[in-house]
């Protein structure tokens, strides 16, 4: 059975602190899928990342960074100098392959305090 | 970049109407979409997976005859609430496939639905 567990319901820190996002992932299949969603307060997703059980290498993108590491089955999600404007609920999501259906986390709210 | 308009954004019906909630990729063809129900403070939950031309694909539990989905056309899919009832609130998100070089999934801006 495919599974993603995000531990931390809620995250509070000050203004450009930096911040990790938890996501651990469960799945038997050898081809799938990693995705961090970002849901502001508006309610719309936003895509963040998406990334392939073959690729491995860490990916950085501006402030926000992602380690992806098969042999702890984490896909942790990094914020770092962390704005207020980050303030959201994240989700990590998993899909088995490329259909898209996804599984989702029960995602981590972030609050950046000023 | 690829958009999905979803509309409307936030609907208040009496309880015993139905809802239609639409769905459209603005800029591809989008042949899957997916229909999610997200209560508060919760996650995603995947109600159907629509394919265009032919019948949606319902996650177990999902009533098909209470959640009408139609995708007639590449670019649009609908998602009927029948017989709304006040347990029916919920929000409402889909998201659009798109295939090819860089593909991705995009999604709307949600609906609220607040059943009386």
């Amino acid at each position: 059975a495919q599974k993603v567990t995000q531990a931390q319901t809620e995250i509070s820190v000050v203004e450009k602190e930096d911040v990790t996002l938890d996501c651990v992932y469960e799945t038997r299949d050898t081809t799938y899928y990693l995705f961090w969603y970002k849901q502001p307060p508006s309610g719309e997703l936003v895509f963040l990342i998406r990334r392939n059980s073959f690729d491995e290498q860490n990916e950085i993108s501006g402030r926000y960074s992602w380690n992806f590491q098969k042999s702890t089955s984490s896909f942790n999600f990094t914020i770092t100098a962390s704005q207020v404007v980050d303030s959201a609920v994240y989700f990590c999501a998993l899909s088995g392959d490329s259909n898209y259906q996804l599984i989702w986390g029960a995602g981590t709210k972030l609050i950046i305090k000023p | 970049g690829a958009v999905v308009s979803q509309h409307p954004s936030w609907v208040i019906c009496k309880s015993g109407t139905s809802v239609k909630i639409e769905c459209r990729s603005l800029d591809f063809q989008a042949t899957t979409m997916f229909w999610y129900r997200q209560f508060p403070k919760q996650s995603l939950m995947l109600m159907a997976t629509s394919n265009e031309g032919s019948k949606a694909t319902y996650e177990q539990g999902v009533e098909k005859d209470k959640f009408l989905i139609n995708h007639a056309s590449l670019t649009l899919s609908t998602l009927t609430v029948t017989s709304a009832h006040p347990e029916d609130s919920s929000f409402y998100i889909c998201s659009a496939r798109r295939t090819g070089p860089g593909e991705k999934l995009f999604f709307g801006s949600g609906t609220q639905l607040s059943v009386l």
